[in-house]
């Protein structure tokens, strides 16, 4: 299947940092990846939606200036949590979309967990 | 898009076959249905898609009746490594959605 390259697998950073998270889609190109932020033993939470050469959509509740997503090209997004506090410490995840005959279908990214100190 | 509703956990036994039930009432002629598999601190893998009837790949089957309100994942002979968290997604072959998590299905397969 599709292979989704996310890094850095873990980050600790002290507050007031920022930090930059990657996504690439390494076999196939992606329109659209989607971020996703999960806290333990709960599900995936959509942060936001990337679109390629357009701005992000946000979730209600998700703050844009402070989760900045570009998606430049049709292989990368990039996160970049601004300022980053010991409340936006958790597990942050992608994904890309691809489809195919089947249906749509995605591939994730194997996850970056920040800790804010 | 279609809510999805699963229940929220499941124990067995290695060896065992699991069925994991995903309920959607409100599908859509161009709904597809698809299950991820979760680990721990890593994110979802693929593991089945289908449209109607029935679909089996090396992993596991899946079960859909006429209706398509609900489907089933059937993993056979399960092992430790099963252990995880079972997520049913239900999304149309087109772009310009997005796609939501349900709550999923944690699996437990103990010994």
């Amino acid at each position: 299947g599709a292979v989704v390259s996310q890094h850095p697998s873990r980050v600790i950073c002290k507050s007031g940092t920022s930090v930059k998270i990657e996504c690439r889609s390494l076999d196939f190109q992606a329109t659209t990846m989607f971020w996703y932020r999960q806290f333990p033993k709960q599900s995936l939470m959509l942060m936001a939606t990337s679109n390629e050469g357009s701005k992000a959509t946000y979730e209600q509740g998700v703050e844009k200036d402070k989760f900045l997503i570009n998606h430049a090209s049709l292989t990368l997004s990039t996160l970049t949590v601004t300022s980053a506090h010991p409340e936006d410490s958790s597990f942050y995840i992608c994904s890309a979309r691809s489809f195919d005959p089947g249906g749509e279908k995605l591939f994730f990214g194997s996850g970056t967990q920040l800790s804010v100190l | 898009l279609a809510k999805t509703t699963q229940p929220i956990s499941m124990d067995s036994y290695e060896g065992q076959e699991v069925n994991i039930t995903c309920s959607h009432n409100n599908i859509a002629t161009n709904d597809y249905i698809t299950w991820y598999q979760q680990f721990p601190s890593q994110g979802p893998r693929f593991i089945i898609q289908g449209y109607k009837t029935k679909v089996t790949n090396e992993v596991a089957s899946l079960f859909i009746p006429a209706d398509r309100k609900s489907s089933t994942l059937s993993l056979p002979r399960v092992s430790l490594s099963d252990t995880a968290v079972y997520y049913c997604l239900v999304a149309p072959n087109t772009g310009g959605f997005k796609t939501i998590f349900g709550a999923g299905t944690r699996l437990f397969v103990k010994a």
